[in-house]
């Protein structure tokens, strides 16, 4: 399994360019989530989706739009880049059965994308 | 509105010292889960502890340890004997089960540094 990847590593955007974050998941997860994490302020929700076709707003989601079409791939697109933008993204899956039925709970993180927004 | 607190923004520590990170957290929910996570240098998290409302069972691996206290609402994390590796940002975070979603509330860090 690769589990969370995220692509790109490195992006730089101009002001009003629009852009779409990768994330895709191996694991069959229903649950993904995009966090945001800026100094000083810990991770925050932006948008997360407990299966496809099924999206819901975090806490931050001004400026993105997510979708869900398949279990695996869970995009995030900036419509128009502003300066405050400027973070680094974190994509996350998780599950809470097994393959017994049993309940776990077991939260899995990408890389991140480290994004500035000039 | 669950909340996560990290007073500690920063902590330095010389090696070999034992070091004690603090969160304090809120919810309205009986079930949830508490997590520690590191992020090095290199910018990944690492997931460290899910420790469930229920289970009010102290853990230790190796250096580490959790003091989870439900009666103050706090989730304690211990390194003994530090070491120049454990010098990185640590955060603690909570999900509330009850929304079905597994969201993930996050303190804002606490950034140690172990010095040689």
């Amino acid at each position: 399994n690769a589990g969370v990847t995220q692509t790109p590593k490195f992006q730089v955007l101009k002001t009003g360019q629009s852009m779409t974050l990768q994330c895709a998941q191996d694991m069959n997860h229903e649950y993904m989530s995009w966090y945001r994490q800026d100094p000083g302020m810990g991770l925050r929700l932006i948008h997360y989706s407990v299966g496809a076709g099924i999206t819901d707003q975090g806490e931050v989601p001004n400026g993105y739009n997510v979708s869900r079409s398949t279990t695996e791939d869970f995009p995030l697109r900036l419509l128009s880049a502003a300066p405050s933008q400027t973070s680094v993204y974190f994509c996350a899956s998780s599950y809470d059965l097994d393959k017994t039925g049993n309940f776990q709970y077991e939260q899995y993180f990408g890389p991140g994308t480290r994004l500035t927004v000039t | 509105a669950q909340k996560v607190t990290q007073a500690q923004t920063e902590i330095s520590v010389v090696e070999k010292e034992d070091v004690t990170l603090d969160c304090v957290y809120e919810t309205r929910d009986t079930t949830y889960y508490l997590f520690w996570y590191k992020q090095p240098p290199s910018g990944e998290l690492v997931f460290l502890i899910r420790r469930n409302s229920f289970d009010e069972q102290n853990e230790i691996s190796g250096r580490y340890s959790w003091n989870f206290q439900k009666s103050t609402s706090s989730f304690n994390f211990t390194i003994t004997a530090s070491q120049v590796v454990d010098s990185a940002v640590y955060f603690c975070a909570l999900s509330e089960v009850g929304a079905g979603s597994y969201q993930l509330t996050f303190g804002k860090g606490t950034k140690l540094s172990v010095i040689p």
